[in-house]
């Protein structure tokens, strides 16, 4: 079957534009995650939803990044007023279940310029 | 302390040998652990997921766990150069509120030819 989708697969903005990364996670999993990886370095959580729970945004670097969930399938990662320091692949990951194993989209690649 | 931590390597084997590949967790109250391989450029894919005290394996790879030591390996027999990527091991944390997947940092394994 199809597995996580992401969208752009690279984006290239300007500082301080605001950017929209899509998820699509696989049919029927409740749970989605985001994160982040820079270069060279390891996964950074940045936020999680599991079905219609309120999502655990303990991960998120400051206050230009949100996310949401739309009927417990999409989801959108918005950072606002891009810096440098946003430039990473932003992977995105989905379970079955909470705390099931994690299937990972291609990744969006953001630079910023 | 690290709740998930690795050996960030680079580790190196010949082609042919027994690749070992070690993973701590600090909370004793896990239950399902995981390991990942990420090639360069590409996005985390799941490999093994185990949850019982004792060995499992799948084809080349060996996941061994102790929960008495806090301690899970990966072992992969049989070294191939396509082999050469970075292992992610991840701890499923349960909390009151929620489950959360914790990743380590990674180790990079390289097999020589």
């Amino acid at each position: 079957g199809a597995g996580v989708s992401q969208s752009p697969s690279n984006k290239v903005t300007e500082k301080g534009k605001d950017v929209e990364l899509r998820c699509d996670p696989i049919s029927g999993h409740t749970a989605l995650y985001w994160y982040r990886q820079s270069l060279g370095q390891g996964l950074e959580f940045l936020i999680y939803f599991q079905g219609n729970s309120a999502p655990d945004k303990s991960g998120l670097p400051s206050d230009r990044f949100s996310a949401e969930r739309t009927g417990g399938s999409v989801s959108t990662l918005t950072i606002q007023r891009t810096q440098q320091e946003d430039s990473a692949v932003y992977l995105c990951a989905s379970s079955l279940q909470e705390g099931g194993e994690q299937y990972f989209g291609p990744g969006t690649r953001l630079t910023v310029t | 302390q690290k709740e998930v931590e690795q050996n960030s390597g680079p580790l190196s084997v010949p082609e042919g040998a027994i690749a070992s590949l070690n993973c701590t967790y600090s909370d004793r109250g896990s239950q399902s652990f995981f390991w990942y391989r990420q090639y360069s450029g590409k996005s985390p894919e799941l490999i093994m997921s185990i949850y019982s005290n004792g060995d499992k394996e799948d084809g080349r790879f060996t996941a061994q766990l102790n929960k008495a030591s806090q301690y899970v390996s990966l072992l992969i027999r049989d070294s191939q150069p396509s082999d050469s990527a970075t292992y992610l091991c991840a701890a499923l944390r349960r909390k009151t509120s929620y489950d959360k997947v914790i990743f380590g940092p990674g180790t990079s394994l390289s097999v020589i030819p």
